[in-house]
């Protein structure tokens, strides 16, 4: 079985500019997470979708993140005008459904200079 | 709001040992609790789950224990190897039991 896909792996913008992050989640997994780890610290939840419907993305900075899911399937996360204190990795999960076991991809590498 | 606090940034064990983990929480009581292995440039991988009505769960050599009265996990793993050498993560149910919050992980590591 696939795993969770992610890409880009690695990513070097500078400040102000604009990226987008695409996550391929496992077939038939319902819940799709963004997740945004800072070294040191455990991801923090920044948007959760059952199917293509939003269920939590009260730790979504609004002004500048945006996430969608479109057909269910796929996820794109967009950081727009990007800050230097988004330097981050990015980690897409997947789970069956809400309260499931979640499995993670191996993340996204972001660095804002 | 939740908080969790995991015991040490960093755990230094010789091989063959017993590591011992340990998550507490404060604010609330969470339908369940899991831990997660992440390895560098990786992806956190699930290890176990307990829910709350649990006390103990195991695994091979991992044992997880759930104490809502303390609001402590421990997290064991007995016969350690340097295999074994990772970062761990604690990851509570939020109180909607639809999302987790993690933990910022402890360090272990194995020395032959």
């Amino acid at each position: 079985e696939a795993g969770v896909a992610q890409s880009p792996r690695y990513k070097i913008i500078e400040k102000r500019q604009s990226v987008a992050f695409w996550c391929n989640p496992i077939s038939g997994h319902a819940t799709l997470y963004w997740y945004q780890q800072i070294l040191g610290q455990g991801p923090k939840l920044l948007i959760q979708f059952q199917n293509n419907g939003v269920v939590d993305d009260s730790q979504l900075p609004k002004d500048r993140f945006s996430a969608e899911r479109l057909k269910g399937v796929d996820s794109t996360l967009k950081i727009q005008p990007a800050k230097l204190e988004d330097s981050a990795v990015y980690l897409c999960a997947s789970s069956l459904s809400t309260g499931e076991t979640q499995y993670f991809g191996p993340g996204t590498r972001l660095l804002v200079l | 709001s939740q908080k969790i606090e995991q015991n040490s940034e960093a755990l230094n064990i010789q091989e063959g040992k017993t590591a011992t983990l340990t998550c507490n929480y404060t604010n609330y009581s969470p339908a369940y609790l899991q831990w997660y292995r992440q390895d560098p440039g990786r992806g956190p991988v699930f290890l176990l789950l307990i829910r709350e009505n649990e006390k103990e769960k195991r695994k091979e050599r991992l044992k997880v224990t759930f104490d809502t009265t303390l609001k402590q996990s421990l997290f064991h793993i007995t016969a350690s190897q340097p295999a074994d050498s990772a970062t761990y993560l604690c990851a509570l149910a939020n109180q909607a039991g639809t999302a987790l919050i993690f933990g910022k992980g402890t360090t272990l590591s194995v020395s032959s």
